[in-house]
C-alpha cells in the first residue's frame, strides 16, 4: 500500500481566517487523491477529488471557492479551508489512490474553528 | 438516497466469538467493495477488499462475503480479540471513487 501523511494533525484557527491541510504522497506517485471529512461519530463524506495538474472535482453541495485543494506534483495536495467558521471544524481525511480500486488514506487533520 | 447500506450500528462481542458486519448497496455499477478499520482520532486503515467475481475472500482472521445478486456483502471477524475494538466501514467503489456505509463501533469484551 502506500504511505499517507497529513500536517497538521490538528489545528485551531480563528473565524474569519484561512487554514492549509497538506497531504504527501510519501512512497507513491499519486495521480489521484481524495479527500473526505467526517465529523464525530459519523461516516466520510467525499468532498473532491484531486487530479494532480489539473482542477480538482469537487462533489454536489461542497463548496469550491471555500475548500481549495491544489495538486501541485504527484506527492502533494493542499486542501485551504477559506474564511474558516465554526460550522468547518471537523476532521479532514486525504486518501491516495494507488490502482484502479485501492485506497490509502492519511492519519487525518483536526480542524477547530473558535 | 443512501447507496450503501451498514449494519449494525454497534456490536458487542466477546473475546474469541465471531464479529460479523453486514453491508448492502444499491448501485450495480459498483466494482469494488472495501472495508476498512478506524480507531479514534485516526484515518481508516484499509484491512480486506472483494472484487465481485468472487464470493468470498479470507486474510488471516477477517473474511468478506460476497452476494452479487442479493447486492450484499459482510465482513467476519473470526476469533475476535479486544484489539480489534475500533469502527468498520464497508464501502463500493466505482471508478476509483468510494461511497462509504455509516460505519459500526464493534466493542470486543475480554
Amino acid at each position: 500500500g502506500a504511505v499517507v501523511s497529513q500536517h497538521p494533525s490538528w489545528v485551531i484557527c480563528k473565524s474569519g481566517t484561512s487554514v492549509k491541510i497538506e497531504c504527501r504522497s510519501l512512497d507513491f506517485q499519486a495521480t489521484t487523491m481524495f479527500w473526505y471529512r467526517q465529523f464525530p461519530k459519523k461516516s466520510l463524506m467525499l468532498m473532491a477529488t484531486s487530479n494532480e495538474g489539473s482542477k480538482a472535482t469537487y462533489e454536489q453541495g461542497v463548496e469550491k471557492d471555500k475548500f481549495l485543494i491544489n495538486h501541485a506534483s504527484l506527492t502533494l495536495s493542499t486542501l485551504t479551508v477559506t474564511s474558516a467558521h465554526p460550522e468547518d471544524s471537523s476532521f479532514y481525511i486525504c486518501s491516495v489512490r494507488t490502482g484502479s480500486y485501492e485506497q490509502y488514506f492519511g492519519p487525518g487533520t483536526r480542524l477547530t474553528v473558535t | 438516497q443512501q447507496q450503501v447500506k451498514q449494519s449494525p450500528q454497534s456490536l458487542i462481542v466477546q473475546k474469541g466469538g465471531i464479529s460479523i458486519i453486514n453491508c448492502a448497496y444499491e448501485n450495480t455499477a459498483f466494482d469494488y467493495f472495501p472495508w476498512y478499520q478506524q480507531f479514534p482520532g485516526k484515518g481508516p486503515a484499509l484491512l480486506i477488499a472483494i472484487r465481485p467475481d468472487v464470493s468470498e475472500k479470507k486474510e488471516g482472521r477477517f473474511t468478506i462475503s460476497f452476494n452479487k445478486s442479493a447486492k450484499q456483502f459482510s465482513l467476519h471477524i473470526m476469533d475476535s480479540q479486544p484489539g480489534d475494538s475500533a469502527t468498520y466501514f464497508c464501502a463500493a467503489s466505482h471508478t476509483g471513487k468510494s461511497t462509504f456505509g455509516d460505519g459500526t463501533t464493534l466493542t470486543v469484551k475480554p
